[in-house]
């Protein structure tokens, strides 16, 4: 079992919803990282927080708006979203960025089909 | 230029051969280096970290740095099917501050 939950693994939205996918790890890791992942092709950078401020948002559009409540959770907020936003959305975290055991953990993944 | 380049194959090996996976890097300031499993619909595994130059090995995995020549590889002994897979190498550089990946080489270990 993975140290990183996600939930849900599956979620199906239209193009007018809302909808939350969240994360959650226990592993006293203070970074977390939202990752977007196409068919065959390797995990694309979307967000970083670090100590659960947000340090890096990779020109993500504004349809995707994260938020770190606290050490422990992750969550990704969805609204408007496109059916190009169709993936698999990955979480994953590490020790706080600039250790060298920086090494992530991922979650299972939530896998969103916008229609 | 891509920060971090992979064969992305698809590379196949006979069942009880060994895989050699390779992986060059760009940034001189690179430390760490990692390779993760992702079978197909499922998410990354990380199977061997490496931080400085030589051999790491773990079971029938080996993990090989060169930081002169900016390569890392990674050597599966006794390929099973179940090694099929892409493997992603990921590179840490303090001035990115991140994870970079390559874009994965598939390998397919044949019965």
């Amino acid at each position: 079992d993975t140290e990183v939950t996600q939930t849900p693994k599956h979620l199906v939205m239209g193009m007018t919803n809302k909808k939350s996918l969240k994360c959650e790890q226990h592993m006293g890791h203070r970074a977390m990282y939202w990752y977007k992942q196409k068919a065959k092709k390797p995990p694309e950078l979307m967000f970083v927080y670090s100590y659960e401020k947000l340090s890096i948002n990779e020109s993500v559009p504004s349809r995707f708006s994260p938020e770190c409540p606290n050490s422990s959770l992750l969550n990704l907020h969805l609204h408007a979203l496109q059916p190009e936003d169709s993936a698999l959305y990955l979480c994953a975290s590490s020790q706080a960025p600039g250790t060298k055991t920086y090494g992530y953990t991922f979650g299972s993944g939530t896998r969103l089909t916008v229609v | 230029q891509k920060e971090v380049e992979q064969n992305s194959g698809p590379l196949s090996v006979p069942e009880g051969a060994i895989a050699s996976l390779n992986c060059t890097y760009s940034d001189r300031g690179s430390q760490s280096f990692f390779w993760y499993r992702q079978y197909s619909g499922k998410s990354p595994e990380l199977i061997m970290f490496i931080y400085s130059n030589g051999d790491k090995e773990d079971g029938r995995f080996t993990a090989q740095l060169n930081k002169a020549s900016q390569y890392v590889s990674l050597l599966i002994r006794d390929s099973q099917p179940s090694d099929s897979a892409t493997y992603l190498c990921a590179v840490n550089s303090d001035s990115a501050r991140q994870l970079t990946f390559g874009s994965g080489t598939q390998l397919t270990v044949l019965p």
